[in-house]
């Protein structure tokens, strides 16, 4: 099966940068995802890594590094509307169908 | 462009009854997704439809939970009879083929009481 790990909370201050990692396991791996959840809202998606590397979208980034079954969010300039749910969710082979599999998520609080 | 709906937005049932969760994906959008979260917990995969096939059904929890969808466009999530574990957010989510972008309902909030 997959499992998925990250960090339940993070805090960060207004302006600063935070990583959020993500670390899985899991077997026929196509690629890992990050999506956006505000409270009460749904879920939205961010980035997608197939390959190894850091793929850049304005503030935010995202890494896969495929031999260490690891990848990260990383959000610069923070904004209190940044305040949200991040989940990775990884693309895998599962019995012959691409299935997504999401992390329990990270609650980023950004504070003044 | 509409996105996807969901409907209701928020359900509270007793335990014992059945209730029916709708989801319009974005038209043109052959797969569509179910999940559910509790509170706390993970985006729980449930089933995925391509068009108006089942593709993998692996994540709905028992036979108590049925979905369809007719046509292949909108589908319905039935639960019968409701149990007090089955209470949180259903989401809905939709993808054209091959993409692994999924867009999301806003989700039904159930609370089974």
């Amino acid at each position: 099966g997959q499992s998925l790990e990250q960090p339940s909370e993070v805090t960060a201050v207004e302006g600063a940068i935070v990583q959020i990692n993500c670390t899985y396991q899991t077997s026929g791996f196509y690629g890992l995802s990050w999506y956006q959840q505000h409270d009460g809202g749904a879920p939205t998606f961010l980035s997608y890594n197939a390959l190894d590397g850091l793929e850049e979208t304005g503030r935010f980034s995202s890494f896969l590094s495929r031999s260490d079954s690891y990848g990260y969010l990383l959000l610069q300039e923070l904004q209190m509307k940044d305040s949200a749910s991040y989940f990775c969710a990884v693309r895998s082979n599962s019995g012959g169908y691409q299935k997504v599999t999401f992390g329990t998520g990270t609650k980023l609080q950004v504070i003044p | 462009e509409a996105g996807v709906t969901q409907f209701p937005s928020h359900s509270v049932i007793e335990k014992g009854q059945t209730v029916t969760l709708r989801c319009d994906p974005i038209s043109g959008h052959d797969n569509l997704y179910w999940y559910r979260r509790v509170m706390g917990k993970e985006i729980k995969f449930l089933l995925h439809f391509v068009k108006e096939s089942k593709q993998d059904e692996s994540g709905m929890p028992n036979n108590r939970f049925l979905a369809e969808r007719t046509g292949g466009t909108y589908s319905t999530l039935k639960v019968q009879p409701a149990e007090l574990e089955d209470s949180g957010v259903y989401f809905c989510a939709s993808s054209q083929a091959l993409s692994y972008e999924q867009y999301f309902g806003p989700g039904t909030r159930l609370t089974v009481t």
